[in-house]
């Protein structure tokens, strides 16, 4: 089946501090990666959408600056956390397209716990 | 716009008895997918099901099988003979436009099952 590898699954950095995440597809090619954040007891907000080679594109209210996403290869996306802050604080899950429709499509890596002191 | 809407923010069932889950979606469009999705508190979304817009008949997957009433726009989550390890939150989502819509998702069911 497909797998998206999601690393790390918990971080605690300093406020000011930038922190990346990766979102690796291990056995198919993940032409498009989709970023959500959720705040505990919500459900997932989409951030942004990415797709391979080109610019993300974030969704309202998103700041882009903030919020740092790179989609080199057909295989890997991250997305940085620039000069975090404790209200950045969240869950923040990778979802990424699967050209073979493996579960009808979406694939989801194990998401990243975020805690910014 | 295209929305989906769970009632139920939390729901109790016994172990063994079945439980359904509400989901209402709304859209234009003549083609969409509906999911459910499993979070338990590790916080991973665990694929259970899905269903097609044009699909004749209810998916069904084991114990988790969706009634699918189109008219109503509803895509109720049915899980039968509820264990213990069911415990957790449950998302109804749906496939945004575009070939590579992102998903679209509840607010979310906490189910709990009691012993």
């Amino acid at each position: 089946g497909a797998v998206v590898s999601q690393h790390p699954s918990r971080v605690i950095c300093k406020s000011g501090t930038s922190v990346k995440i990766e979102c690796r597809s291990l056995d198919f090619q993940a032409t498009t990666m989709f970023w959500y954040r959720q705040f505990p007891k919500q459900s997932l907000m989409l951030m942004a959408t990415s797709n391979e080679g080109s610019k993300a594109t974030y969704e309202q209210g998103v700041e882009k600056d903030k919020f740092l996403i790179n989609h080199a290869s057909l295989t890997l996306s991250t997305l940085t956390v620039t000069s975090a802050h404790p209200e950045d604080s969240s869950f923040y899950i990778c979802s990424a397209r699967d050209n073979r429709e493996t579960n009808y499509g979406y694939t989801f890596g194990s998401g990243t716990r975020l805690t910014v002191v | 716009a295209q929305k989906i809407t769970q009632t139920q923010p939390g729901m109790f069932v016994q172990e063994k008895e079945a439980v359904t889950l509400d989901c209402t979606y709304d859209t234009s469009d003549p083609s969409y997918g509906l999911f459910w999705y499993k979070q338990p508190s590790s916080g991973e979304m665990i694929f259970l099901i899905y269903q097609g817009s044009y699909d004749q008949q209810n998916a069904t997957e084991g114990r988790y099988s969706l009634n699918f009433q189109k008219a109503r726009k509803s895509a109720n989550l049915v899980i039968s003979a509820s264990q213990l390890g069911d415990s957790a939150m449950y998302f109804c989502a749906m496939r945004a436009r575009g070939s590579q819509g992102n998903l679209i998702f509840g607010k979310g069911t906490k189910l709990s099952v009691k012993p």
